[in-house]
Protein backbone atom coordinates (compact mmCIF):
# COMPACT_ATOMS: atom_id res chain seq x y z
CA UNK A 1 0.00 0.00 0.00
CA UNK A 2 1.05 3.71 -0.29
CA UNK A 3 3.01 5.03 1.92
CA UNK A 4 4.54 8.58 3.11
CA UNK A 5 7.06 8.83 5.95
CA UNK A 6 8.20 12.12 7.30
CA UNK A 7 9.86 12.09 10.72
CA UNK A 8 6.97 12.80 13.04
CA UNK A 9 9.08 13.63 16.04
CA UNK A 10 9.80 17.26 16.41
CA UNK A 11 13.03 18.33 15.07
CA UNK A 12 14.24 21.71 17.32
CA UNK A 13 17.26 23.60 15.55
CA UNK A 14 18.63 27.35 16.39
CA UNK A 15 16.54 30.25 14.99
CA UNK A 16 19.80 31.39 11.77
CA UNK A 17 20.66 27.76 11.05
CA UNK A 18 19.09 25.77 8.13
CA UNK A 19 16.17 23.37 8.70
CA UNK A 20 15.85 19.98 6.52
CA UNK A 21 12.80 17.98 6.38
CA UNK A 22 11.75 14.93 4.61
CA UNK A 23 9.64 13.22 3.16
CA UNK A 24 10.03 9.76 1.62
CA UNK A 25 7.37 7.58 0.17
CA UNK A 26 6.88 3.72 -0.78
CA UNK A 27 4.68 2.32 -3.53
CA UNK A 28 4.38 5.34 -5.09
CA UNK A 29 4.86 7.40 -8.66
CA UNK A 30 3.90 10.61 -7.69
CA UNK A 31 3.44 13.28 -10.66
CA UNK A 32 3.97 15.90 -8.18
CA UNK A 33 4.55 16.65 -4.71
CA UNK A 34 3.26 20.00 -2.19
CA UNK A 35 4.75 21.59 0.94
CA UNK A 36 2.51 22.94 3.41
CA UNK A 37 2.60 24.77 6.72
CA UNK A 38 -0.06 23.97 9.46
CA UNK A 39 -0.26 26.12 12.31
CA UNK A 40 -2.16 24.09 15.39
CA UNK A 41 -5.86 24.43 15.46
CA UNK A 42 -5.89 25.72 11.67
CA UNK A 43 -5.82 24.38 8.17
CA UNK A 44 -2.91 24.06 6.19
CA UNK A 45 -1.30 26.70 3.77
CA UNK A 46 0.73 25.91 0.70
CA UNK A 47 4.27 26.63 0.09
CA UNK A 48 5.53 25.19 -3.03
CA UNK A 49 4.77 22.46 -5.52
CA UNK A 50 7.56 20.60 -7.78
CA UNK A 51 6.49 18.25 -10.37
CA UNK A 52 8.30 15.08 -10.95
CA UNK A 53 10.29 16.17 -13.53
CA UNK A 54 11.73 18.61 -11.53
CA UNK A 55 14.60 18.57 -9.16
CA UNK A 56 14.53 21.63 -7.15
CA UNK A 57 12.31 24.74 -6.65
CA UNK A 58 12.80 28.12 -4.51
CA UNK A 59 11.08 30.60 -2.93
CA UNK A 60 12.44 32.95 -0.46
CA UNK A 61 13.80 31.44 2.04
CA UNK A 62 12.42 27.49 1.30
CA UNK A 63 13.75 25.81 -1.05
CA UNK A 64 12.35 21.84 -2.39
CA UNK A 65 14.09 18.95 -3.90
CA UNK A 66 12.77 16.04 -5.48
CA UNK A 67 14.66 12.79 -6.04
CA UNK A 68 11.91 10.03 -7.68
CA UNK A 69 15.06 7.39 -7.79
CA UNK A 70 15.19 7.63 -4.30
CA UNK A 71 11.52 8.37 -3.34
CA UNK A 72 12.00 11.39 -1.45
CA UNK A 73 11.39 15.11 -1.32
CA UNK A 74 14.09 17.39 0.92
CA UNK A 75 11.97 20.42 2.32
CA UNK A 76 14.92 23.22 3.36
CA UNK A 77 14.18 26.40 5.21
CA UNK A 78 17.10 28.96 5.61
CA UNK A 79 18.18 31.37 8.01
CA UNK A 80 15.28 30.27 9.83
CA UNK A 81 13.90 32.24 12.40
CA UNK A 82 11.47 31.42 15.14
CA UNK A 83 8.46 32.25 13.24
CA UNK A 84 8.59 29.45 11.12
CA UNK A 85 7.83 26.84 13.67
CA UNK A 86 5.09 25.52 12.47
CA UNK A 87 4.53 21.72 11.41
CA UNK A 88 5.25 21.29 7.77
CA UNK A 89 3.32 18.73 5.91
CA UNK A 90 4.22 16.90 2.34
CA UNK A 91 1.79 15.77 0.32
CA UNK A 92 1.79 13.66 -3.23
CA UNK A 93 -0.70 14.45 -6.33
CA UNK A 94 -0.91 12.09 -9.16
CA UNK A 95 -1.53 12.96 -12.82
CA UNK A 96 -4.60 12.34 -14.81
CA UNK A 97 -6.13 15.71 -13.95
CA UNK A 98 -7.62 14.25 -10.49
CA UNK A 99 -6.29 16.76 -8.37
CA UNK A 100 -6.77 14.79 -4.82
CA UNK A 101 -3.52 14.62 -2.62
CA UNK A 102 -2.79 12.32 -0.40
CA UNK A 103 -0.96 14.07 3.06
CA UNK A 104 1.49 12.88 5.17
CA UNK A 105 1.67 13.12 8.96
CA UNK A 106 4.11 16.07 9.19
CA UNK A 107 6.90 17.28 11.38
CA UNK A 108 6.90 19.71 13.71
CA UNK A 109 9.67 22.55 13.43
CA UNK A 110 10.43 24.33 16.85
CA UNK A 111 13.24 26.83 15.83
CA UNK A 112 14.67 28.03 19.21
CA UNK A 113 15.60 31.72 19.61
CA UNK B 1 -6.88 35.85 -2.52
CA UNK B 2 -8.12 32.25 -2.66
CA UNK B 3 -9.81 32.60 0.87
CA UNK B 4 -11.46 30.28 2.33
CA UNK B 5 -13.62 30.33 5.01
CA UNK B 6 -15.62 27.47 7.42
CA UNK B 7 -18.32 27.92 9.94
CA UNK B 8 -18.94 27.06 12.42
CA UNK B 9 -15.47 27.37 13.84
CA UNK B 10 -16.21 24.93 17.00
CA UNK B 11 -19.37 22.76 17.98
CA UNK B 12 -20.19 20.75 20.88
CA UNK B 13 -23.33 19.01 20.17
CA UNK B 14 -24.86 15.68 21.81
CA UNK B 15 -24.57 12.18 20.63
CA UNK B 16 -27.62 11.67 18.27
CA UNK B 17 -27.74 14.93 16.75
CA UNK B 18 -26.73 16.23 13.14
CA UNK B 19 -24.10 19.15 12.95
CA UNK B 20 -23.88 20.91 9.43
CA UNK B 21 -20.45 22.72 8.81
CA UNK B 22 -20.54 25.30 5.99
CA UNK B 23 -17.22 25.93 3.54
CA UNK B 24 -16.89 28.59 1.52
CA UNK B 25 -14.81 30.10 -1.05
CA UNK B 26 -14.72 34.07 -0.86
CA UNK B 27 -13.32 35.54 -3.71
CA UNK B 28 -12.93 32.91 -5.65
CA UNK B 29 -15.40 30.19 -7.95
CA UNK B 30 -14.48 26.06 -6.57
CA UNK B 31 -15.82 23.91 -8.81
CA UNK B 32 -14.04 21.37 -6.44
CA UNK B 33 -13.36 21.00 -2.90
CA UNK B 34 -12.26 18.19 -0.26
CA UNK B 35 -13.29 17.28 3.09
CA UNK B 36 -10.58 16.42 5.86
CA UNK B 37 -10.73 14.99 8.94
CA UNK B 38 -7.56 15.39 11.50
CA UNK B 39 -7.27 13.25 14.80
CA UNK B 40 -4.32 14.47 17.24
CA UNK B 41 -1.06 14.05 15.85
CA UNK B 42 -2.72 12.29 12.80
CA UNK B 43 -2.40 13.80 9.33
CA UNK B 44 -4.86 14.99 7.11
CA UNK B 45 -7.47 12.20 6.12
CA UNK B 46 -9.67 12.99 3.08
CA UNK B 47 -13.12 11.93 3.73
CA UNK B 48 -14.68 12.89 -0.10
CA UNK B 49 -14.07 15.25 -2.74
CA UNK B 50 -17.31 17.37 -3.20
CA UNK B 51 -17.88 18.52 -6.80
CA UNK B 52 -20.37 21.20 -7.46
CA UNK B 53 -23.77 20.15 -8.83
CA UNK B 54 -22.99 16.91 -8.75
CA UNK B 55 -22.74 13.89 -5.67
CA UNK B 56 -19.76 13.52 -3.84
CA UNK B 57 -17.23 11.03 -4.13
CA UNK B 58 -16.32 9.28 -1.06
CA UNK B 59 -13.02 7.21 0.17
CA UNK B 60 -13.10 4.07 1.18
CA UNK B 61 -14.22 3.19 4.45
CA UNK B 62 -16.34 6.65 4.94
CA UNK B 63 -20.16 6.24 5.41
CA UNK B 64 -22.00 8.73 2.47
CA UNK B 65 -25.10 8.47 4.48
CA UNK B 66 -23.17 9.49 7.56
CA UNK B 67 -21.10 12.25 6.54
CA UNK B 68 -23.49 13.92 3.88
CA UNK B 69 -22.06 16.59 1.51
CA UNK B 70 -23.57 18.74 -0.44
CA UNK B 71 -22.29 21.53 -3.25
CA UNK B 72 -24.75 23.46 -4.25
CA UNK B 73 -22.94 26.07 -5.34
CA UNK B 74 -19.53 27.48 -6.67
CA UNK B 75 -18.96 29.22 -3.75
CA UNK B 76 -20.37 26.76 -0.99
CA UNK B 77 -20.30 23.09 -0.03
CA UNK B 78 -21.23 22.10 3.21
CA UNK B 79 -21.18 19.12 5.15
CA UNK B 80 -23.56 17.27 7.58
CA UNK B 81 -22.36 14.82 10.35
CA UNK B 82 -25.56 12.81 10.64
CA UNK B 83 -26.42 10.80 14.27
CA UNK B 84 -22.97 11.89 15.90
CA UNK B 85 -21.47 10.03 18.11
CA UNK B 86 -18.44 10.37 20.74
CA UNK B 87 -16.22 9.05 17.89
CA UNK B 88 -16.83 11.63 15.15
CA UNK B 89 -15.43 14.18 17.70
CA UNK B 90 -12.44 15.46 15.25
CA UNK B 91 -10.99 18.51 13.45
CA UNK B 92 -12.94 19.10 10.01
CA UNK B 93 -11.16 20.68 7.74
CA UNK B 94 -12.20 21.96 3.98
CA UNK B 95 -10.26 23.06 1.18
CA UNK B 96 -10.92 24.19 -2.55
CA UNK B 97 -8.84 24.22 -5.57
CA UNK B 98 -8.12 26.99 -8.02
CA UNK B 99 -8.78 26.99 -11.38
CA UNK B 100 -5.91 27.00 -13.46
CA UNK B 101 -3.45 27.25 -10.06
CA UNK B 102 -0.72 24.66 -9.45
CA UNK B 103 -3.20 21.98 -7.78
CA UNK B 104 -2.76 23.79 -4.74
CA UNK B 105 -5.33 23.48 -2.06
CA UNK B 106 -6.60 26.62 0.10
CA UNK B 107 -7.67 25.41 3.28
CA UNK B 108 -10.53 26.86 5.49
CA UNK B 109 -9.36 27.54 9.59
CA UNK B 110 -11.27 24.28 10.70
CA UNK B 111 -14.13 23.14 12.32
CA UNK B 112 -13.27 21.54 15.58
CA UNK B 113 -16.19 18.72 16.59
CA UNK B 114 -16.93 17.78 20.27
CA UNK B 115 -19.83 15.40 20.17
CA UNK B 116 -20.66 14.62 23.95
Amino acid sequence: SQKIEQNSEALNIQEGKTATLTCNYTNYSPAYLQWYRQDPGRGPVFLLLIRENEKEKRKERLKVTFDTTLKQSLFHITASQPADSATYLCALGSSGGYQKVTFGIGTKLQVIP
Amino acid sequence: GAVVSQHPSWVICKSGTSVKIECRSLDFQATTMFWYRQFPKQSLMLMATSNEGSKATYEQGVEKDKFLINHASLTLSTLTVTSAHPEDSSFYICSAILAGGLNEQFFGPGTRLTVL
